[in-house]
């Protein structure tokens, strides 16, 4: 199966700042990478699919890149709202896997 | 619009079945554009995707619990369900189904139950 390891695993990070996420496959996968965020006792929320297509409804300060093994989820100007875990899945083979996921804090 | 929600028993005893059940509103489980999954998220961890079926009951499970579980539907109800049997405290997690787009984007998940807790305790 395709592993994917998200980096770093812990980021608290103060309102405005920049933020960047990233997600290593263990071979490649194309762009068949999908962001989730998830806010505690909350289902996942889909946040950009296929690396970098953003989705309805999603803020635009939201944004993905990258192919192959290495992927990034960018926030740019990051709200408090925004706190959560956020996770990578590959869509590439079956089954599907998940990142370990990145726990953002607001400072 | 489409819901998914879960409903089963919250606590199971080791080495028994866990069996949960996620019941669709807003749009049919027989649809040729989606699979209907489960996903599990242990406290602590990271998610896990435990597998999927599509209407016609072709299913596909994660071969590292292939030999546990199963999964079905129930077209006429408009649910699928999950049994994964001999159960130990490494199956305690939340329990999620959600709908996975099969031709248009598949790994997208756009919609999810609420997730169900399960413990397994004597």
């Amino acid at each position: 199966e395709i592993v994917l390891t998200q980096s770093p695993d812990f980021q608290s990070v103060t309102p405005k700042e920049k933020v960047t996420i990233t997600c290593r496959a263990s071979q490649s996968i194309g762009s068949s990478l999908h962001w989730y965020q998830q806010k505690p006792d909350q289902s996942p929320k889909l946040l950009i699919k296929y690396a970098s297509q953003s989705i309805s409804g999603v803020p635009s300060r939201f944004s993905g890149s990258g192919s192959g093994t290495d992927f990034t989820l960018t926030i740019n100007s990051l709200e408090a709202e925004d706190a959560a875990v956020y996770f990578c899945l590959q869509s590439s083979t079956l089954p599907r896997t998940f990142g370990q996921g990145t726990k953002v804090e607001i400072k | 619009q489409v819901q998914l929600q879960e409903s089963g028993p919250g606590l199971v005893k080791p080495s028994q079945t866990l069996s949960l059940t996620c019941t669709v509103s807003g749009g049919s489980i027989s649809s040729a554009s989606y699979y209907w999954s489960w996903i599990r998220h242990h406290p602590g961890k990271g998610l896990e995707w435990i597998g999927h079926i599509y209407y016609s009951g072709s299913t596909y499970y994660n071969p590292s619990l292939k030999s546990r579980v199963t999964i079905s539907v129930d077209t006429s109800k408009n649910q699928f369900s999950l049994k994964l049997n001999s159960v130990t405290a490494a199956d305690a997690a939340v329990y999620y189904c959600a709908r996975e787009e099969r031709e248009a984007a598949p790994g997208t998940f756009a919609y999810w139950g609420q997730g169900t807790l399960v413990t397994v305790s004597s």
